[in-house]
């Protein structure tokens, strides 16, 4: 069955260490991924995209993610956690022909002092 | 400015109410979307609409009705409110649709006593 999953319901980092957050697709053909983050009370904001090409993209608030075939995977990396990135970050594929987003179930990210 | 915007925040009521949740966008997209937001925290498309038409149409109970009287509004009619309809409701709108970003309004959570 085609799913979106996100391992790690929470994760708690102390402030300054460094992030990553797991997301396995199973679709066929490699999809158009996505990172988006949602701060309590707010909606979904993008973070960041991958479509094809460099497998390593570049998002806002200094996130990034690494697109990796071979594993089905597209973790999103922070070098230096800040206190305001605590939120839930959900990962989101869609298909290539396809018109809809399949979104995982989201990690809740708490940022220690 | 509000790019996405919903009302109500927030709407409680008795089971078997009619409530109505409406969506305005001002930022010239032609694609609007609804998404569910359960309490896991899952996010499930409901329906979209591209320029008034109809795209998408999930499979949710009838009681559920989305109106587009122009392209900058999707609203969301539900009938004879059921308990399991608590959840948070997102819209969200995107330039020409997938796979362009969706920009999300900040949700209505609904709760159905």
């Amino acid at each position: 069955a085609q799913s979106v999953t996100q391992p790690d319901i929470h994760i708690t980092v102390s402030e300054g260490a460094s992030l990553e957050l797991r997301c396995n697709y199973s679709y066929g053909a490699t999809p158009y991924l996505f990172w988006y983050v949602q701060s309590p009370g707010q909606g979904l904001q993008l973070l960041l995209k991958y479509f094809s090409g460099d497998t390593l993209v570049q998002g806002i608030k200094g996130f990034e993610a690494e697109f990796k075939r071979s594993q089905s995977s597209f973790n999103l990396r922070k070098p230096s956690v800040h206190w305001s990135d605590a939120a839930e970050y959900f990962c989101a594929v869609l298909p290539h022909n396809f018109n809809k987003f399949y979104f995982g179930s989201g990690t809740k990210l708490n940022v220690k002092p | 400015d509000t790019a996405v915007s919903q009302t109500p925040k927030y709407l409680v009521t008795q089971m078997g109410n009619d409530k109505s949740i409406k969506c305005e966008q001002n930022l010239g997209h032609d694609t609007m979307y609804w998404y569910k937001q359960d309490s896991k925290k899952f996010l499930k498309i409901m329906f979209s609409y591209n320029n008034k038409e109809l795209i998408i149409n999930e499979t949710v109970p009838n009681r559920f009705s989305p109106k587009s009287p122009d392209k900058a509004h999707l609203n969301l009619h539900i009938n004879s409110l059921e308990l399991g309809d608590s959840a948070v409701y997102f819209c969200a709108s995107s330039p020409r649709g997938p796979p362009d970003t969706q920009y999300f309004g900040p949700g209505t959570r609904l709760t159905v006593l």
